[in-house]
């Protein structure tokens, strides 16, 4: 059991280039998530997706798409990358709870930086 | 609209001396809160969390955090740190439509010898 991971670790990229970040759970869980942590802003929310074949954006959406290939994997694509991506991305996984409650597991993170 | 206010950016300590980290949330409902730690390189390990119930709550890593609602505070403490508990630690809180957790902006823990 893996939990969740995330490929690459370790990415720089120039200005105007596209990738995308792959992420997978192997715990069964229904929602995934991504977020990117700059330096005192904490984690902010870019998509999630609550179910396979569902995506919603999050709080900072813009230049960023998403891709629920199947229930373990949640992909994020940057078509264009811009220098103010620079960032480091978590990639989240929920577990379902009883009722409302539940936790997210966070993957390792990947940093990107945008030259 | 929720926020999650962690005031103190970094904390120096010493090893075996007592931690207290503060957070402040503004939430019109009963909150759900929860402390993150990330190790330098790391990803977010859960450390505790509070749905209800008693208000003190017991971690991992001999954590615990207290829910005070008439101070919208959940602060976190140790009562010996260890060199191993330098890291950055988030609280954050649970939006409960879409599950999205919104977390303050950290704090960084320095551990002296």
């Amino acid at each position: 059991n893996a939990g969740v991971t995330q490929t690459p670790k370790f990415q720089v990229l120039k200005t105007g280039q596209s990738m995308t970040l792959q992420c997978a759970q192997d715990m069964n869980h229904n929602s995934m998530y991504w977020y990117r942590q700059d330096p005192g802003m904490g984690l902010r929310l870019i998509y999630y997706s609550a179910s396979e074949g569902t995506t919603d954006k999050g709080e900072v959406p813009n230049g960023y798409n998403v891709s629920r290939l199947n229930k373990r994997e949640f992909s994020l694509r940057l078509e264009s990358a811009a220098p103010s991506q620079t960032s480091v991305y978590f990639c989240a996984s929920r577990e379902p709870g009883r009722g409302m409650v539940e936790t997210q597991y966070f993957g390792p993170g990947t940093r990107l930086l945008v030259l | 609209a929720q926020s999650v206010t962690q005031p103190d950016i970094h904390i120096t300590v010493s090893e075996g001396a007592s931690l207290e980290l503060r957070c402040n949330y503004s939430y019109g409902a009963t909150p759900y809160l929860f402390w993150y730690v990330q190790s330098p390189g790391q990803g977010l390990q859960l450390l505790l969390k509070y749905f209800s119930g008693d208000t003190l709550v017991q971690g991992i890593k001999g954590f615990e955090a207290e829910f005070k609602r008439s101070q919208s505070s959940f602060n976190l403490r140790k009562p010996s740190v260890h060199w191993s508990d330098a890291a950055e630690y988030f609280c954050a809180v649970l939006k409960a439509a879409g599950n999205k957790l919104t977390f303050g902006g950290g704090t960084r823990v320095l551990v002296k010898p």
